[in-house]
């Protein structure tokens, strides 16, 4: 069974820093690009982030480039996200999700990430 | 980048009634499209991938079409969990998402 856990959720200030973990099991972790999809609290989806298997190909979008940067360890079977100068509307649940041909049948249960002073 | 619009925002209906949701994109995306459903409290689940095929242990009652920049889902009778946020979503080079759609009990 696929399992995504996520950790590193918390209470920040805005301006500072934040770095996101998920722990992948129950598949073959380096076969497939993973990605970080967000939710603000009664809102939509949005995707923040992806990378490939071999951490060649990493998008980002437009509203976290240059703040944030995702990377995988395919040995501990783990997938990152490090956020830094966040901002209030940066604030939302982070789900760690599997890619499968560009669709994402697997979700973590999300972590929150609050920015507020 | 290739931007998805839902229509339309909330659709109120009673259960057994049937539900077409919609879903355009700014530019062609052949059949690469999704279709998610999303309850209060829980993540996303898949339900439609390749604008057609359903995941798996979707019921027959959910069921996508269309190819290019017009989509649509469609339930066939809705059933009491079936009410719920819809979202699309496309695979270009990168996954974008829609806005999504409400379906809520009239």
């Amino acid at each position: 069974e696929v399992q995504l856990v996520e950790s590193g959720g918390g209470l920040v200030q805005p301006g500072r820093s934040l770095r996101l973990s998920c722990a992948a099991s129950g598949f073959t972790f380096d076969d497939y690009s993973m990605h970080w999809v967000r939710q603000a609290p009664g809102k939509g989806l949005e995707w923040v982030s992806g990378i490939t298997w071999n951490s060649v190909n990493i998008g980002y979008a437009d509203s976290v480039m240059g703040r944030f940067t995702i990377s995988r360890d395919n040995a501990k079977n783990s997938l990152y996200l490090q956020m830094n100068s966040l901002r209030a509307e940066d604030t939302a649940f982070y789900y760690c999700t599997k890619d499968t041909r560009g669709w994402i049948a697997h979700w973590g249960q999300g972590t929150l990430v609050t920015v507020s002073s | 980048e290739i931007v998805l619009t839902q229509s339309p925002a909330t659709l109120s209906l009673s259960p057994g009634e049937r539900a077409t949701l919609s879903c355009r994109a700014s530019q062609s995306v052949s059949s690469y499209l999704a279709w998610y459903q999303q309850k209060p409290g829980q993540a996303p689940r898949l339900l439609i991938y390749d604008a057609s095929d359903r995941a798996t242990g979707i019921p027959a009652r959910f069921s996508g079409s269309g190819s290019g920049t017009d989509f649509t889902l469609t339930i066939s009778s809705l059933e009491p969990e079936d009410f719920a946020v819809y979202y699309c979503q496309q695979r270009s080079t990168w996954p974008t998402f829609g806005p999504g759609t409400k379906v809520d009990i009239k």
